[in-house]
């Protein structure tokens, strides 16, 4: 199945500073999903963005979507310890089965 | 309350043995999934049902097969397991296919 891709792969970076990880993918879709996988532990929603809108926020999670270029970016603000996890995004390209890319994990250092 | 629930949390076991892995979700969602997240955390759909009835099967091996007994549960069975089926197994759901999905916490898989 088709896999999406994720940059960067690792992303370490001080408490309070910004963290961006990118998303790109394959083919039309319906929605981008972000979601968040603790160490050990399930998966998370945390943001879909719909293919006709172009910018979602929630608290301090900005999202980005440019179908054009087929990508989409989330964008963590003020970012604190309890952040570090790893971040997948995922789009429901075939028969609304969702394709998730590789992950970026990110460590946030104190 | 637990919304996605799956036992057991680690299971360890030899080649050639037959396992299950159960899974229940409280959220009344309409469709429930499996996924295998390997060693790279590459997470990939195995299996997905809406109201019992199977609408993807992806290319896995016949040795898996998926059981629901009700909406609320969807089990796997693992027949002759072998040392590249260990992994973290995990069942999702949710409302719509396609939606937000809601994962249970894994079940981590270890075929010696």
């Amino acid at each position: 199945s088709q896999q999406g891709e994720e940059d960067p792969q690792a992303l370490s970076i001080q408490e309070g500073e910004n963290a961006t990880m990118n998303c790109s993918y394959k083919t039309s879709i319906n929605n981008l999903q972000w979601y968040r996988q603790n160490s050990g532990r399930g998966l998370v929603h945390l943001i879909l963005i719909r293919s006709n809108e172009r910018e979602k926020h929630s608290g301090r999670l900005r999202v980005t979507l440019d179908t054009s270029k087929k990508s989409s970016s989330l964008l963590i603000t003020a970012s604190r310890a309890a952040d570090t996890a790893s971040y997948f995004c995922a789009t429901d390209e075939i028969n609304y089965q969702l394709i998730w890319g590789a992950g970026t994990k990110l460590i946030i250092k104190p | 309350d637990t919304a996605v629930s799956q036992t057991p949390k680690y299971l360890v076991t030899q080649m050639g043995n037959d396992k299950s892995i159960k899974c229940e979700q409280n959220l009344g969602h309409d469709t429930m999934y499996w996924y295998k997240q390997d060693s790279k955390k590459f997470l990939k759909i195995m299996f997905s049902y809406n109201n019992k009835e199977l609408i993807i099967n992806e290319t896995v091996p016949n040795r898996f097969s998926p059981k629901s007994p009700d909406k609320a549960h969807l089990n796997l069975h693992i027949n002759s397991l072998e040392l590249g089926d260990s992994a973290v197994y995990f069942c999702a759901s949710s409302q719509v296919a396609g939606y937000e999905q809601y994962f249970g916490p894994g079940t981590r898989l270890t075929v010696t």
